[in-house]
């Protein structure tokens, strides 16, 4: 049972436009989000976190939107660079204990 | 400061055989994870260890196994390997239990042949 889910396995973006990649829970006892940026050949790197108190966190480029109603959480990038290539993994868990990953969604920035 | 290193980094088995990877956290991190990541299934949690303790594990055979020393470094073994265990194993760590976020070092993958 899938209980994060990345339905959009993959994307393609120009340059300098806005990335979003989209992500759905199923279990209502997440209350912490987050994504990860993965390079081929590389562990994942942390990339932004929500807590379900917020609907909205930004650092930078990255904006992160919750919508708790829908089971819903989005990352948007703007604006989108080549360096943004990779793989990105939504993640959950409930009071900040085991993390539970999506399948990931592999971004391709064209320049 | 030193990131989350683990060894192989590449290694080959054949089905049957055993492996025992190691993960060494950053330094003064306590809690230790370990996840599968194969293709479309994203990344597995397989286990969770603080204090030497497993305190969370996944649904894995128990082909899969675990432990951490008094020094927080972990290893992770899988017996008798199936063709399906072929696949990269992360390791992550965080300064102790229900802090959220993890750090991840580049993983081992492991081929079965």
């Amino acid at each position: 049972d899938q209980q994060v889910k990345q339905n959009s396995p993959s994307l393609s973006v120009q340059e300098g436009r806005i990335s979003i990649l989209n992500c759905d829970y199923t279990n209502s006892m997440f209350d912490y989000f987050l994504w990860y940026k993965k390079y081929p050949a590389e562990g994942p790197t942390f990339l932004i976190s929500i807590s379900s108190i917020k609907d909205k966190n930004e650092d930078g480029r990255f904006t992160v939107f919750l919508n708790k109603s829908a089971k819903h959480l989005s990352l948007h990038i703007v604006p989108s660079q080549p360096g943004d290539s990779a793989v990105y993994f939504c993640a959950a868990s409930a009071s900040k204990g085991k993390l539970t990953f999506g399948t990931g969604t592999r971004l391709t920035i064209i320049p | 400061k030193a990131g989350v290193t683990q060894t192989p980094r590449y290694l080959i088995k054949t089905r049957g055989q055993q492996v025992t990877l190691s993960c060494s956290p950053i330094s003064g991190h306590r809690s230790v994870s370990w996840y599968q990541q194969t293709p479309g299934q994203g990344l597995q949690f397989l286990f969770e260890y603080f204090s030497e303790t497993q305190r969370n594990k996944g649904n894995f055979p128990g082909r899969f196994s675990g432990r951490q020393f008094s020094n927080s470094r972990s290893e992770m073994n899988v017996s008798t390997l199936e063709l399906g265990d072929s696949a990269l194993y992360l390791c992550a760590s965080s300064l102790a239990l229900h802090t959220g976020e993890l750090f991840f070092g580049e993983g081992s993958r492991l081929t079965v042949l």
